[in-house]
């Protein structure tokens, strides 16, 4: 069972470059969820989505833009690259189904995508 | 969002027992609470969740205080692979988490 999956793993990016992170889940989880994580810091939520054709912002979505075809993937990307979106990405995805509430599923994440923008 | 406050670190000797403190005053009645663990290089990595009782899987175990304004997460036998940052999160009706700075835990062999 793969879970999440994240590509690529590293990626260095000059300024103003674009690039898409890949995202893709094998659990048919209905919720996915974007976050970054500077050094030393707890992660941030950039984008979310319940479902597919369904996204909505996070806490830090500018210079972002993300979309939900399918309910397997989520790709985030990036258009013009600058020095401050240097950061790790990681991808997430949760259920909807069981306990009383949405708060109570747990979220699985990815092993995250290294970014480094020069 | 309702807040939580951890500690910013914590020691352990190998094989003895590790609580970790979390506070949460403005809990709501339908926040559930969650714990997260990051290894170097790694992903967040679910550990347990609970409401109201006490919880127990075969990572740790969650206590939570009566009135939820407080819970522990409790590693029974601490091993070197639990040297980790623990994060303490309040998941409610809006499904999203807000990771704080969390508690690096550090283990001695």
């Amino acid at each position: 069972n793969a879970g999440v999956t994240q590509t690529p793993k590293f990626r260095i990016l000059k300024i103003g470059q674009s690039m898409t992170l890949q995202c893709t889940q094998d659990m048919n989880h209905n919720y996915m969820y974007w976050y970054r994580q500077d050094p030393g810091m707890g992660l941030k939520l950039i984008y979310y989505s319940v479902g597919a054709g369904i996204t909505d912002k996070g806490e830090v979505p500018n210079g972002y833009n993300v979309s939900r075809s399918t309910t397997e993937d989520f790709p985030l990307r990036l258009e013009l690259a600058a020095p401050s979106q240097t950061s790790v990405y990681f991808c997430a995805s949760s259920s909807h189904f069981g306990g009383s509430g949405v708060g109570n599923q747990p979220q699985h994440f990815g092993d995250g995508t290294r970014l480094s923008i020069l | 969002d309702a807040k939580t406050t951890q500690p910013n670190s914590m020691e352990s000797n190998e094989e003895e027992p590790v609580h970790l403190p979390c506070n949460h005053s403005t809990i709501s009645g339908t926040d559930y609470i969650h714990w997260y663990r990051q290894l170097p290089s790694q992903g967040p990595e679910y550990v347990i969740h609970g409401l109201t009782s006490n919880v127990n899987n075969r990572m740790a175990s969650l206590a939570i205080a009566e009135d939820r304004k407080s819970s522990t997460l409790i590693l029974h036998r601490a091993t070197l692979r639990d040297a980790a940052v623990y994060y303490c999160i309040l998941s409610g009706s809006d499904y999203k988490l807000s990771f704080g700075a969390g508690t690096t835990v550090t283990v001695r062999a």
